[in-house]
Formats: structure tokens, C-alpha cells, sequence
């Protein structure tokens, strides 16, 4: 079974500058895709960016990007220019694109963003 | 403008009692899917439903039901057999099961 793990519980950044969310993940197949989704105060979650994993490229939405290490099983998310609409719980989420499964989002436990003015 | 729309925000359960979340969304989504969410956890899928009158368990059925007679809508009831209910539930819609899911804002289930 795949597992997602944020070692993070917790991280906090000045505003404007810039902070990186870890998230790594264990799974024995090649295609699938990766998401960061971004959980504020009012409990919606958002999806932030997603990454396929047959694409070499790092997925970027405007001040947000991600470091995609296909071989260390590793998807972290980099947010530049850091406001204090930010703050928010993050998570990392699975999904296979193959087999019986690929309809199911494996998430980590998030790690909270705190935005510093 | 389109989305998902769950509701009440917040419902309290009495023991015993049958209680059920409403989720529906406007998006043309054929697949909608009901997680939980408890404290210091990631969600948790409960049911997901590929089409209508179609439905699969997922990790934590138990305790749950669902039904899937309109495309638009997808309720679930938290029955009297689950005994730990209290946590936050998601909906959330796709347009296919292998495409990006998006999510409601929620229900709250307390038990008295």
C-alpha cells in the first residue's frame, strides 16, 4: 500500500520571504500523481499544484513550485513570496493512475503553515 | 457559478440516531467521493461512486451508507453502527476517477 509521510508537523516563515514543505511517499509503481492541497482556518481544501510523475518537468502555479525527485520519493513544495493568506494546514496527496486503485488520494497528516508579519 | 455545496455545516447525532450529510455539486462530475478527516490526520475515503447508482467501499466503510441516484447528488448517512463519528466529512467530485478532485466545504458531526 502506498503511504505519504509529512515529517513536518509544524513550520512557520517571515512574509514575503520563502519556505519549503516536505512530503515523501512509498509506492512500487511508476505512474502516478502527486498533489499539494492547502486546508485554511475555514476547513475547505484547495487543491495548490499537481505533478504528474511521468513528466520531468517541476509543476509551478505562480508562487508556487515543487521539487519532484522521482527516485528518492520525494514531492516538496516551495511557496516564494510567502503572504499571510498562506497560512494554512498543507497536504501532500497520492494517487495511482494505474490498476484497481487510481480512483483513491492517499494524504499525509499536513504540516501547518504559520505566516509571520 | 459551479461547485460543490455540502450541508448543515455543522450536525449533532444522538446516540442511537441515523443522521444524514447532504453533498451535491453542479460541475457535471461523474465521480464523487466522502472522506473523514479526524484531528492531526489526512483524510480518509469512506465511499466513492464512479456513476450514478454505482458505489464502492473504501478504507472505513463500516458504519456508513451511501446512495447515488442522481449524477448531482451523493449523501451519506452515519448510521448507529459506527461508533466513533465525531470528526469533519468531505465531499469531493471529479470529472472522471482518474481526474484532480475537488473538494466541499464540509460537515461537522458532533455527537451529543
Amino acid at each position: 500500500a502506498q503511504t505519504v509521510t509529512q515529517s513536518q508537523p509544524e513550520m512557520s516563515v517571515q512574509e514575503a520571504e520563502t519556505v519549503t514543505l516536505s512530503c515523501t511517499y512509498d509506492t512500487s509503481e511508476s505512474d502516478y500523481y502527486l498533489f499539494w492541497y492547502k486546508q485554511p482556518p475555514s476547513r475547505q481544501m484547495i487543491l495548490v499544484i499537481r505533478q504528474e510523475a511521468y513528466k520531468q518537468q517541476n509543476a509551478t502555479e505562480n508562487r508556487f513550485s515543487v521539487n519532484f525527485q522521482k527516485a528518492a520519493k520525494s514531492f516538496s513544495l516551495k511557496i516564494s513570496d510567502s503572504q499571510l493568506g498562506d497560512a494554512a494546514m498543507y497536504f501532500c496527496a497520492y494517487r495511482s493512475n494505474g490498476g484497481g486503485s487510481n480512483y483513491k488520494l492517499t494524504f499525509g497528516k499536513g504540516t501547518l503553515l504559520t505566516v509571520n508579519p | 457559478d459551479g461547485g460543490i455545496t455540502q450541508s448543515p455545516k455543522y450536525l449533532f447525532r444522538k446516540e442511537g440516531q441515523n443522521v444524514t450529510l447532504s453533498c451535491e455539486q453542479n460541475l457535471n462530475h461523474d465521480a464523487m467521493y466522502w472522506y473523514r478527516q479526524d484531528p492531526g490526520q489526512g483524510l480518509r475515503l469512506i465511499y466513492y461512486s464512479q456513476i450514478v447508482n454505482d458505489f464502492q467501499k473504501g478504507d472505513i466503510a463500516e458504519g456508513y451508507s451511501v446512495s447515488r441516484e442522481k449524477k448531482e447528488s451523493f449523501p451519506l448517512t452515519v448510521t448507529s453502527a459506527q461508533k466513533n463519528p465525531t470528526a469533519f466529512y468531505l465531499c469531493a467530485s471529479s470529472r472522471g476517477r482518474t481526474e484532480t478532485q475537488y473538494f466541499g466545504p464540509g460537515t461537522r458531526l458532533l455527537v451529543l
